[in-house]
């Protein structure tokens, strides 16, 4: 079983659908869990960063941690054409120098 | 310049040469990072780098060499590579190595070898 399941897409939906991201993981250490999100031709850049387990929210987006589960969510609400993008979820354990450990992206498409 | 550049941005080259990647962080950071990032994977961590020591290697080949002269310039190495070294070549870098800075990422370099 890979560290981090994200399932790469690609998902296609219409401007102002609510969109629902998630990643499942099984190592049960993990504490820190973000989503990037990566444009086309750029670099990942950090969207949501949240601690342990609870709901974050940042305008249209909301980031959901699920430890009991082992299952982390980013909904995106009104999307736009300008969210059209690569959203990587990544984690880490707490403390230490442990890497981040990333999933394989999920393509997103928002049509106009 | 602000946030972590590289360059070049594109890279074609056979498998005999020897090219380098370089990366520059203008955010006062501590640790940088090589990550490769190939289609349909995830991104794989190659090196670490706190305070120009080198913190991680996670068995990457040795046709990859890492420098690191001061804490806001990286560079890569690159010599006798493989078709499947194609990729995007990301640098990253974060206030510290250890506990939870955000890791700020170059945009990479698309590396083609033939």
């Amino acid at each position: 079983q890979k560290e981090v399941e994200q399932d790469p897409g690609p998902l296609s939906v219409p401007e102002g659908a609510i969109v629902s991201l998630n990643c499942t993981y099984s190592n049960s250490a993990f504490q820190y869990f973000m989503w990037y999100r990566q444009y086309s031709r750029k670099g990942p850049e950090l969207l949501m960063y949240t601690y342990s387990s609870g709901n974050k929210e940042d305008g249209r987006f909301t980031a959901q941690v699920d430890k009991s589960s082992k299952y982390i969510s980013l909904f995106i609400r009104d999307s736009q054409p300008s969210d059209s993008a690569t959203y990587l979820c990544a984690m880490k354990v707490q403390g230490g120098s442990e890497k981040l450990v990333f999933g394989k992206g999920t393509k997103l498409t928002v049509n106009p | 310049e602000t946030g972590v550049t590289q360059t070049p941005r594109h890279l074609v080259m056979g498998m005999t040469n020897k090219k380098s990647l370089k990366c520059e962080q203008h955010l006062g950071h501590n640790a940088m990072y090589w990550y490769k990032q190939s289609a349909k994977k995830p991104l794989e961590l190659m090196f670490v780098y706190s305070l120009e020591e080198r913190v991680e290697n996670n068995s990457v080949p040795s046709r990859f060499s890492p420098e690191c002269p001061n804490s806001s310039h990286l560079f890569l190495h690159l010599h006798t590579l493989q078709p499947e070294d194609s990729a995007l070549y990301l640098c990253a870098s974060s206030q510290d190595w250890a506990g939870r800075h955000e890791q700020f990422f170059g945009p990479g370099t698309r590396l083609t070898v033939l």
